[in-house]
């Protein structure tokens, strides 16, 4: 059984970029979440996947957007890089909802964002 | 008011020692609590789940107060390789976002 797994797993761009983070689900994982860890903070929630639609989203404006695919990958856009936008960006997949049941969620080692 | 919030630290630990820190959340209406390890610039790893009786695992116990809204993580006979972040992470509802707490520093010392 594959973990999560993303790439790259580092990355540098100029401020005003656009950059592209993908995400590789455990198997039998069909919701992906992405967070956001600036250094010295907890994880912040970006958006949560959901069979290809977007299930939930925290406070971050519209550049920055995402896709799933069929395969239960997923991919983090982020347009007009800015300098806070530095940070380590992790990837975590779950298996499929269970109404009383919450699994805890397995991350993959994470995009670590450079914006200079 | 932060949603969960914990004392960043560090907790400076001797080796085989207890130690033990606290976690408050917000939202009563809470469902699922966790505790989450992390390493320096490593990603995030599932420590254990919380459960609303409590509950151990090896030298870890974790409590849940839900009248107070907080939970607890207990570390026995610290050891070094426990060093790390100490993340405590709250779900509202089942399948929906992870709200993480900023993490506790432990360093256990010989």
């Amino acid at each position: 059984e594959t973990g999560v797994t993303q790439s790259p797993t580092h990355l540098i761009k100029t401020r005003g970029q656009q950059v592209t983070l993908r995400c590789s689900s455990q198997s039998g994982h069909n919701t992906v979440s992405w967070y956001q860890q600036a250094l010295g903070q907890g994880p912040q929630f970006i958006f949560q996947y959901y069979r290809e639609e977007e299930n939930g989203r925290g406070n971050f404006p519209p550049r920055f957007s995402g896709l799933q695919f069929p395969n239960y990958s997923s991919e983090l856009n982020v347009n007009a890089l800015e300098l806070d936008d530095s940070a380590l960006y992790l990837c975590a997949s779950s298996p499929p909802v269970h109404p009383k049941v919450n699994y805890g969620y397995t991350f993959g080692s994470g995009t670590r964002l450079t914006v200079v | 008011r932060k949603e969960v919030e914990q004392d960043p630290g560090p907790f400076n630990v001797p080796e085989g020692a207890t130690v033990a820190f606290n976690c408050t959340y917000s939202n009563s209406a809470s469902q699922s609590f966790f505790w989450y390890r992390q390493d320096c610039r490593k990603e995030p790893k599932l420590l254990m789940s919380v459960y609303s009786s409590g509950n151990e695992d090896g030298r870890f116990t974790a409590q849940l107060n839900r009248a107070s809204q907080y939970i607890s993580l207990l570390i026995r006979d610290s050891k070094l390789s426990d060093s790390a972040t100490y993340l405590c992470v709250v779900n509202w509802a089942a399948g929906n976002k992870l709200t993480f707490g900023g993490g506790t520093r432990v360093l256990v010392k010989p």
